[in-house]
């Protein structure tokens, strides 16, 4: 049962260009929605995060959107730079749920110079 | 500062063996989860614990593996009897707070490695 889901694999952009990652989920009980990144060998690091009671929230070339009635959240990078090419996760997490962090499969980003 | 610790980066058993992961977590930080990505997938929760309490273990599965978390020393995943499937990278997270408090973040060690051959 994937309750996250990112239902792109990969995704390719030119550098200066935005990014737009999307990310699905099921479980109405979410209420806070994480995107972490991950480079090849390494551990997963947070990027952004929003609450389920915004629906956008910013921080330098990263936004994230969130549209509760669609479950679904995107995270846009703009502009996109050669050395955001790494794997995105979406995570989700339910209040009360021990920190517990469901994750997405991710998504590869490859930003060309 | 240092960041979450995990040791062995790389382990490589043979089946029937046993594999023992260990990781220390950020200092000041009291809550360790323990995630699996298996290959092509994302992470998976585990299990979560504090000093000398498991928390919360649904992501465990039932045989073979456990985990400790002692009051002294790092927090120890350790796998039985392992079998090729449990060929993945098991990432251990730290976390000064525990759940339901907003903030979600969790920071990850660089992961550890397993091949079973």
């Amino acid at each position: 049962d994937q309750q996250v889901k990112q239902n792109s694999p990969s995704l390719s952009v030119q550098e200066g260009r935005i990014s737009i990652l999307n990310c699905d989920y099921t479980n109405s009980m979410f209420d806070y929605f994480l995107w972490y990144k991950k480079y090849p060998a390494e551990g997963p690091t947070f990027l952004i995060s929003i609450s389920s009671i915004k629906d956008k929230n910013e921080d330098g070339r990263f936004t994230v959107f969130l549209n509760k009635s669609a479950k679904h959240l995107s995270l846009h990078i703009v502009p996109s730079q050669p050395g955001d090419s790494a794997v995105y996760f979406c995570a989700a997490e339910r209040s009360g749920a021990t920190n517990k962090l469901i994750f997405g499969t991710g998504t590869l980003l490859a930003v060309q110079p | 500062n240092a960041g979450v610790m995990q040791n062995p980066r790389h382990l490589v058993r043979r089946r029937g063996q046993e594999a023992r992961l260990r990781c220390s977590p950020m200092k000041g930080h009291s809550h360790v989860y323990w995630y699996r990505q298996l290959p092509e997938e994302g992470l998976k929760f585990m299990v979560y614990l504090q000093k000398e309490n498991i928390i919360d273990e649904s992501g465990m599965p039932k045989e073979r593996f456990s985990a400790e978390f002692p009051k002294e020393g790092p927090s120890i995943l350790r796998i039985q009897q392992v079998v090729r499937g449990d060929s993945a990278a098991y990432f251990c997270a730290s976390s000064p707070l525990s759940g339901g408090q907003g903030t979600g973040e969790l920071f990850f060690g660089e992961g550890s490695r397993l091949t079973v051959l």
